[in-house]
């Protein structure tokens, strides 16, 4: 599984509670991901980390945050959840290089439900 | 935007029989083309890729082409066997990122 956990693996909130994703890792490998998947649109980047505290968006960040203050950790947060964010969240790790470059290894996801 | 198409959304072959999934992609710098294989419940893991100074690859029973010039390329699994009944996604890089298809659902027919 290449070290690499998502917590929890399935959740259901309300629309407009906050929502945060754990992805955790256990190699300190530098590069992060996290990425949305929905019937029809294959796989979908939200936000991505180089390092601690170095995070830039994907192309559908728009509701998503992000934090990584360490290696191991990268949170997703849905400040104020909607149905649209109902999906299923895999964080993934590339060990050797850029996910431009080199293979990905991901998590095995998050099913979240907002009704 | 930048884009990659993935055809067709669903492929049914008879066990034995060879499958082909065909993708093209829009930016002509893209130079990294990997492809992903995702079991109902399962996270996607990657079977084979292929970098663009190269026009085909081989593993086993799975090739991948490469088409710069059309830009397209496409995946061919041979002697097709049960369990590749999966999803397959392919995907084009971008700026160090990846972009992907919508991904083909290929069914083994006993």
């Amino acid at each position: 599984d290449a070290g690499i956990t998502q917590s929890p693996r399935h959740k259901v909130t309300e629309t407009g509670t906050p929502v945060t994703l754990r992805c955790h890792q256990t190699e300190n490998h530098r590069y992060m991901y996290w990425y949305r998947q929905d019937p029809g649109h294959g796989l979908r980047l939200i936000h991505y980390s180089y390092g601690v505290k170095d995070t830039d968006k994907g192309e559908v960040s728009d509701g998503y945050s992000v934090s990584r203050s360490k290696t191991e950790d990268f949170l997703l947060t849905l400040e104020s959840a909607t149905s649209s964010q109902t999906s299923v969240y895999f964080c993934a790790i590339s060990p050797l290089g850029r996910l431009g470059e080199a293979e990905a290894f991901f998590g095995q996801g998050t099913r979240l439900t907002v009704v | 935007g930048e884009n990659v198409e993935q055809h067709p959304s669903t492929l049914s072959v008879q066990e034995g029989d060879s499958a082909v999934i065909k993708c093209t992609y829009s930016d002509s710098a893209s130079n990294y083309f990997p492809w992903y294989k995702q079991e109902l419940g399962k996270r996607p893991q990657l079977i084979i890729d292929i970098r663009s100074n190269v026009g085909e690859k081989k593993d086993q029973r799975i090739a991948v082409t490469l088409n710069k010039t059309a830009k397209h390329f496409s995946l061919h699994i041979t002697e097709t066997q049960p369990e590749d009944s999966a999803v397959y996604f392919c995907a084009a890089s971008i700026d160090y990122q990846l972009i992907w298809g919508a991904g083909t659902k290929l069914i083994i027919k006993p």
